[in-house]
């Protein structure tokens, strides 16, 4: 069965900082990867998604996200972390159109 | 448009009660999907529909859930009778299939029972 690794459950960096979130996963075939951000009280905001091709993805908010098949990891990467960055944040795989998410890693910014 | 609409944003009962949480998806997405999330196991998915028919609900936790999509522009989930241990929140995604993994997302349901 396909399943999603966030190894950091919180982070904290400070603003203006480069930022690496990291996401493994366990899947047979192609995954298709995904990064969703979840503000305090909100629903989730999808980030960016990998189906195929390019390994380097961009996405919302100045974010990006490298897929390598060798490693099994889709890291999310942002250069510079600004304060309304803080939030929870999940990776997910599909899996016969299901999402399947990690435990989420919770980033903090300080000022 | 509005986005996915869930309410209520936040309900408190008492164990034994009934709970219903109620979802709009978003006009023309013809999947729609119910999560739950907790601290302990995280977001996980309960049941999908397709063009209002459930597809798998291998995620509803035991009998005392139920969910139904009576039309495409409405859902529900339904609680009966609730615990203490179905204190979560819930979200409510929909999907136009195009493509088929894109899921927007309600802003949740933070239900308390007590």
């Amino acid at each position: 069965a396909q399943s999603v690794t966030q190894p950091d459950i919180h982070i904290t960096v400070s603003e203006g900082a480069s930022l690496e979130l990291r996401c493994n996963y366990s899947y047979g075939a192609t995954p298709y990867l995904f990064w969703y951000v979840q503000s305090p009280g909100q629903g989730l905001q999808l980030l960016l998604k990998y189906f195929s091709g390019d390994t380097l993805v961009q996405g919302i908010k100045g974010f990006e996200a490298e897929f390598k098949r060798s490693q099994s990891s889709f890291n999310l990467r942002k250069p510079s972390v600004h304060w309304s960055d803080a939030a929870e944040y999940f990776c997910a795989v599909v899996s016969n159109y299901k999402l399947t998410f990690g435990k989420g890693t919770l980033l903090t910014v300080n000022p | 448009d509005a986005g996915v609409i869930q309410s209520p944003r936040h309900e408190v009962t008492e164990m034994g009660q009934e709970v219903t949480l109620r979802c709009k998806p978003i006009s023309g997405h013809d999947y729609l999907f119910w999560y739950r999330q907790t601290m302990m196991r995280g977001l996980e998915l309960l049941i999908y529909f397709n063009n209002n028919v459930p597809i798998d609900d291998s995620g509803m936790p035991e009998d005392r859930f139920s969910a139904k999509m009576p039309n495409a522009s409405f859902s529900t989930l339904k609680i009966q009778p609730s615990e203490p241990r179905d204190s979560a929140v819930y979200f409510c995604a929909s999907s136009s299939g195009r493509p088929l993994y894109e899921q927007y997302f309600g802003p949740g349901t933070r239900l308390t029972v007590t």
